[in-house]
């Protein structure tokens, strides 16, 4: 089945720093791959996604490619803000019809002004 | 457009009694699925409905039970609660079409005495 791995957390950084969390996959075929992020006490939102090969999603400085040699979509961003504390999941959705969303177990990321 | 929206916020409940939760989708979309998010579980997921059939369905007890009506809002029903119930409940809706993007509400926090 449908599987994704993810960077274990927490990870704390000062502001200002580059970020990098990794995200590998399994899947059959060509899944779509997102990210949403969770702030405190919030339901989950969309970060970004891509669904293809070679894709790059990006969306309030963070970006992710989808790489398909490595079956891998990590996350960056080149500067990050304490605003940008928050629990971050990487998940994916696989290419048939009504699947599940597959998460990971997500990265707690904490940033230090 | 309006979001997804959860009706409770918040609950309390004991052991041993029923619950059901309430999801409105986003104007148009006309698929509904329902996760479970735990610290020890993560996000798992529970069931997705589309034009009031279950279309797929993850690996719960026979407790835990949805449906949706006609215009798309849909219900999760738990029953006889244990403590191990105790979870944010998210509801995400999307179009019916592959790999379409989730948007997820801000969810139900469950906590059963």
């Amino acid at each position: 089945g449908n599987s994704v791995t993810q960077m274990e957390g927490p990870v704390t950084l000062s502001e200002e720093a580059f970020l990098t969390i990794n995200c590998t996959y399994t899947a059959t075929g060509y899944p779509s791959l997102f990210w949403y992020v969770q702030y405190p006490g919030e339901g989950l939102q969309l970060l970004l996604k891509a669904t293809k090969a070679d894709d790059k999603g990006s969306n309030k400085g963070f970006e992710a490619t989808y790489r398909k040699e490595t079956t891998s979509f990590h996350l960056e961003k080149g500067s990050v803000q304490v605003s940008d504390s928050a629990v971050y999941f990487c998940a994916l959705r696989g290419p048939f019809g009504n699947e599940k969303l597959t998460f990971g177990t997500g990265t707690r990321l904490t940033i230090i002004p | 457009k309006a979001g997804v929206t959860q009706t409770p916020r918040y609950l309390i409940k004991t052991r041993g009694q029923q619950v059901t939760l309430s999801c409105s989708p986003i104007s148009g979309h006309r698929s509904v699925s329902w996760y479970q998010q735990t610290p020890g579980q993560g996000l798992q997921f529970l069931f997705e409905y589309f034009s009031e059939t279950q279309r797929n369905k993850g690996n719960f007890p026979g407790r835990f039970s949805g449906r949706q009506f006609s215009n798309s809002r849909s219900e999760m029903n738990v029953s006889t609660l244990e403590l191990g119930d105790s979870a944010l409940y998210l509801c995400a809706s999307s179009l019916y079409r592959e790999q379409e993007t989730q948007y997820f509400g801000p969810g139900t926090r469950l906590l059963v005495l």
